[in-house]
């Protein structure tokens, strides 16, 4: 079955980077592309972008273009999302989600990220 | 940047009632590929999202059938035909013609 199995918790001080994991089984990593989506504390939520495991292709947020990256790791079927320059306001749990055919039918478990002084 | 609103934003249901959810689009979601991607998400609390209905009216698999989507163009619908008490947490709808985005969310309890 699909499986989206996500890094730990994270805290992290103002001005720090993340890098939360994503690791895949159950499928074909490089046949779907994975999401990254965010929620904040109490919130709605926030897709932050997209990455093909196919070739590496990405489309980000624009709010976020500059201060994210996803990357993808085939040889171990990971993906990867990493956000520099932490702010308070980036306090959320980090979804990765599989992608087919434009819908997010398949969720990791969520990663929460603290970002306190 | 389609902006996706959803109404009501809460919702209080007694058992076996049904309920109903609107979701409205800034722009149309009809694609020209003739599909229109608008989307149905259950999150129940300390849970990750779940796909309930795809692409409008398409349950997802092991969607229950009480579950049903309507609409089209920028107008959609997400009713439960009998309510139960399984279905409490935050509905939400997500378009992707374009970059995905979602509605605020609306959450229904039991009463």
């Amino acid at each position: 079955q699909v499986q989206l199995v996500q890094s730990g918790a994270e805290v992290k001080k103002p001005g720090a980077s993340v890098k939360v994991s994503c690791k895949a089984s159950g499928y074909t990593f490089t046949s779907y592309g994975i999401s990254w989506v965010r929620q904040a504390p109490g919130q709605g939520l926030e897709w932050m972008g997209w990455i093909s495991a196919y070739n590496g292709n990405t489309n980000y947020a624009q709010k976020l273009q500059g201060r994210v990256t996803m990357t993808t790791d085939t040889s171990t079927s990971t993906a990867y999302m990493e956000l520099r320059s932490l702010r308070s306001d980036d306090t959320a749990v980090y979804y990765c989600a599989r992608v087919e055919r434009r819908r997010l039918a398949y969720w990791g478990q969520g990663t929460l990220v603290t970002v306190s002084s | 940047d389609i902006v996706m609103t959803q109404t009501p934003l809460s919702l209080s249901v007694t058992p076996g009632q049904p309920a109903s959810i609107s979701c409205k689009s800034s722009q149309s979601l009809l694609h020209s590929d003739g599909k229109t991607y608008l989307y149905w998400y259950l999150q129940k609390p300390g849970q990750p999202p779940q796909l309930l209905i795809y692409e409008v009216s398409n349950r997802f698999s092991g969607v229950p059938d009480r579950f049903s989507g309507s609409g089209s163009g920028t107008d959609f619908t997400l009713k439960i035909s009998r309510v139960e008490a399984e279905d409490v947490g935050v509905y939400y709808c997500m378009q992707s013609i374009q970059l995905p985005s979602f509605g605020q969310g609306t959450k229904l309890e039991i009463k």
